[in-house]
């Protein structure tokens, strides 16, 4: 069974500085991997994903995610925070093999101060 | 596309009563979820379909709770009887027949039950 942790249920920087959100997974193979955006009052979108090839992928607003096997991690990070990122974020896994059961991680909200 | 719609935006209801909560997924997606979000509990999945088939209804709360798919165009999530504790935003995603690809969120539907 897969399954997904997110370090920090509340993240909170100041403008400008690095944002660092942590996602660990546990999948009997590598999965595939997301990490999505929750506005207040909306839906998740998405930000970036890792499904196969280069490591290291980028997103939208800036952000990028490396993909660690041997750590069997999926940090998102942005190296310089804006005030309009302040929002939730959610980790996700999806299966490679098998179903297409997605399973999100409970989320962590990032605080941006001025 | 319009994306993913859902309707009602906001439901308010007396306990006891059925709620229906309706989804339209995006054209050509051939896999609906659904979600159930809370503060305590997070982003949860309740349902999803593949094909308009249930795949996994693991994570449907009680018997109160049930989804149908008619066809590839509309989903429902129906509660009855109602309680307090069905409190929550729901979610509706579809995602296409693809793996790897992303799940596209509808905007919610704020379920109050008093």
């Amino acid at each position: 069974a897969q399954s997904v942790t997110q370090l920090g249920s509340h993240v909170s920087v100041s403008e400008g500085a690095l944002v660092l959100l942590r996602c660990n997974y546990s999948s009997s193979v590598p999965p595939y991997l997301f990490w999505y955006v929750q506005y207040p009052n909306q839906g998740l979108q998405l930000l970036l994903k890792y499904t196969t090839g280069a490591t290291l992928v980028k997103g939208i607003n800036g952000f990028e995610a490396e993909f660690k096997k041997s750590e069997t991690s999926f940090h998102l990070t942005k190296p310089s925070a804006h005030m309009s990122d302040a929002a939730e974020y959610f980790c996700a896994v999806s299966p490679s093999t098998g179903g297409f059961k997605t399973i999100f991680g409970a989320g962590t909200r990032l605080f941006v101060k001025a | 596309d319009a994306g993913v719609i859902q309707s009602p935006r906001h439901e308010v209801t007396e306990m006891g009563q059925e709620v229906t909560l309706r989804c339209k997924p995006i054209s050509g997606h051939n896999s609906l979820f659904w979600y159930r979000q809370t503060m305590m509990r997070g982003l949860e999945l309740l349902i999803y379909f593949n094909n308009n088939v249930p795949i996994d209804d693991s994570g449907m709360p009680e018997d109160r709770f049930s989804a149908k798919m008619p066809n590839a165009s509309f989903s429902t999530l129906k509660i009855q009887p109602s309680e307090p504790r069905d409190s929550a935003v729901y979610f509706c995603a579809s995602s296409s027949p693809s793996r790897g690809t992303e799940a596209f969120f509808g905007q919610g539907t704020r379920l109050t039950v008093v």
